[in-house]
């Protein structure tokens, strides 16, 4: 069964650039997440989809960040304009659905790096 | 006040010994879902072991076993037989219930280096 799949792996861009990633889910999850992790931190939730309903997006900077899930299946999280604390990994996760069970068992991609200069 | 708590920043253990990382948790819900994940340099985020609030038993899986003490609100990792492989940062992470906003929150991490 393929696992998460995120592009690009790695991303080098200017401040005030924009810069987009992709995700494509574990297929038949319901669920897809994006969440930012800062170096030597844990990962922060920046928003999470039902299908293509938006679920929680309470921490998404939304004046800079965006993210769609339009089909309900691949995702896009998008950064305009960029600033020197985007700097991050950007992990894409997916779960069968929302609960707290073991079947929702949330599994991430590899995460896209983001270097911000 | 923090949901979840990993006080280890760091820790060494020989390999083929057994190690234990600490994680407490802070929650009202009667209903969630203790996780710990593998993050090696790479980057990616691997499952590892899962404990829910109503499981009797404690988790195992394979060399992985979590020490769920639910009274005390801990659910530490258990690491048998360390490899050097093992050498990644853990995190532990919890799940409440839909009441409380679903989200999986993660503790800070601890990064574990097992010395050959």
């Amino acid at each position: 069964e393929a696992g998460v799949a995120q592009s690009p792996r790695y991303k080098i861009i200017e401040k005030r650039q924009s810069v987009a990633f992709w995700c494509n889910p574990i297929s038949g999850h319901a669920t897809l997440y994006w969440y930012q992790q800062i170096l030597g931190q844990g990962p922060k939730l920046l928003i999470q989809f039902q299908n293509n309903g938006v679920v929680d997006d309470s921490q998404l900077p939304k004046d800079r960040f965006s993210a769609e899930r339009l089909k309900g299946v691949d995702s896009t999280l998008k950064i305009q304009p960029a600033k020197l604390e985007d700097s991050a990994v950007y992990l894409c996760a997916s779960s069968l659905t929302i609960g707290t069970g073991s079947g929702n068992t949330i599994y991430f991609g590899e995460g896209s790096w983001l270097t911000v200069v | 006040a923090q949901k979840i708590t990993q006080t280890q920043p760091g820790m060494f253990v020989q390999e083929k010994e057994a190690v234990t990382l600490d994680c407490t948790y802070d929650t009202s819900d009667p209903s969630y879902g203790l996780f710990w994940y593998k993050q090696p340099s790479s980057g990616e985020m691997i499952f590892l072991i899962y404990q829910g609030s109503y499981d009797q038993q404690n988790a195992t899986e394979g060399r992985y076993s979590l020490n769920f003490q639910k009274a005390r609100k801990s659910a530490n990792l258990v690491i048998s037989a360390s490899q050097l492989g093992d050498s990644a940062m853990y995190f532990c992470a919890m799940r409440e219930g839909r009441e409380y906003g679903n989200k999986l929150v993660f503790g800070a991490g601890t990064i574990l280096r097992v010395k050959s």
